[in-house]
């Protein structure tokens, strides 16, 4: 509906698992993002990329490895989480140009990951 | 250092009456203001957003927002409310300087807004 995608819906893992969540976006825009979402804490940027190079890396542990091999697709690779990883997962994307910072982000409907 | 507040967890209305979910931030320099909405199980759609110019923007689903520089609010409204807008409302705010961290979107903690039939 809002142009973009993400895959899968639902995710349940071991702690010792690799899993990658998928994001696609149909909107031509040049910047995507991973959030996190928790109950309760503001929702959590953790990756950005504008024209496919990730412009911003905020803080996130290593065991998140983002992915962004055209400005249309965003991976997110997944290994050894820990339960407190549990969260639903956003990808979105926004149309990003020097001195424009008022353009808005389309979200996807988010992953649904938990951690056992 | 920037932030949103959104000071009520929850909003309760009644079908029909007028709504309002409340914002307020704190930015370096001008603001661009957003308001978005998830309801269960999916993600956030973007509602409006000011930028400069008219204090009073319209956006989607009849919803509206005014923004007012010197109580640094940016509250989101609804003349009459439907079962249906019942979701979860976040406010955004972004500093205009697009440098730095000022390019991160500032985002609140949400209020869920019941309307009840």
């Amino acid at each position: 509906e809002t142009g973009v995608t993400q895959t899968p819906r639902h995710l349940v893992m071991g702690m010792t698992n690799k899993k990658s969540l998928k994001c696609e976006q149909h909107l031509g825009h040049n910047a995507m993002y991973w959030y996190k979402q928790s109950a309760k804490k503001p929702l959590e940027l953790m990756f950005v990329y504008s024209l496919e190079e990730r412009v911003e890396n905020n803080s996130v542990p290593s065991r998140f490895s983002p992915e962004c091999p055209n400005s249309s697709h965003l991976f997110l690779h997944l290994h050894t989480l820990q339960p407190e990883d549990s969260a639903l997962y956003l990808c979105a994307s926004s149309q990003e140009a020097y001195r424009a910072a008022y353009n808005e982000q389309f979200f996807g409907p988010g992953t649904r990951l938990t951690v056992l | 250092a920037q932030s949103v507040a959104q000071p009520e967890d929850q909003v309760n209305v009644a079908e029909g009456n007028p709504l309002t979910v409340k914002c307020t931030y704190s930015v370096s320099g001008n603001p661009y203001l957003f308001w978005y909405v998830q309801y269960p199980n999916r993600g956030l759609q973007f509602l409006l957003k000011y930028i400069t110019g008219d204090n009073l923007v319209k956006g989607s689903y009849g919803f509206e927002a005014e923004f007012n520089k010197s109580q640094t609010s940016f509250h989101l409204k609804k003349p009459s409310a439907l079962v249906s807008d019942s979701a979860l409302y976040f406010c955004a705010v972004r500093a205009s300087t697009n440098a730095g961290n000022n390019r991160k979107l500032i985002w609140g903690l949400g209020t869920s807004l019941a309307v009840n039939p």
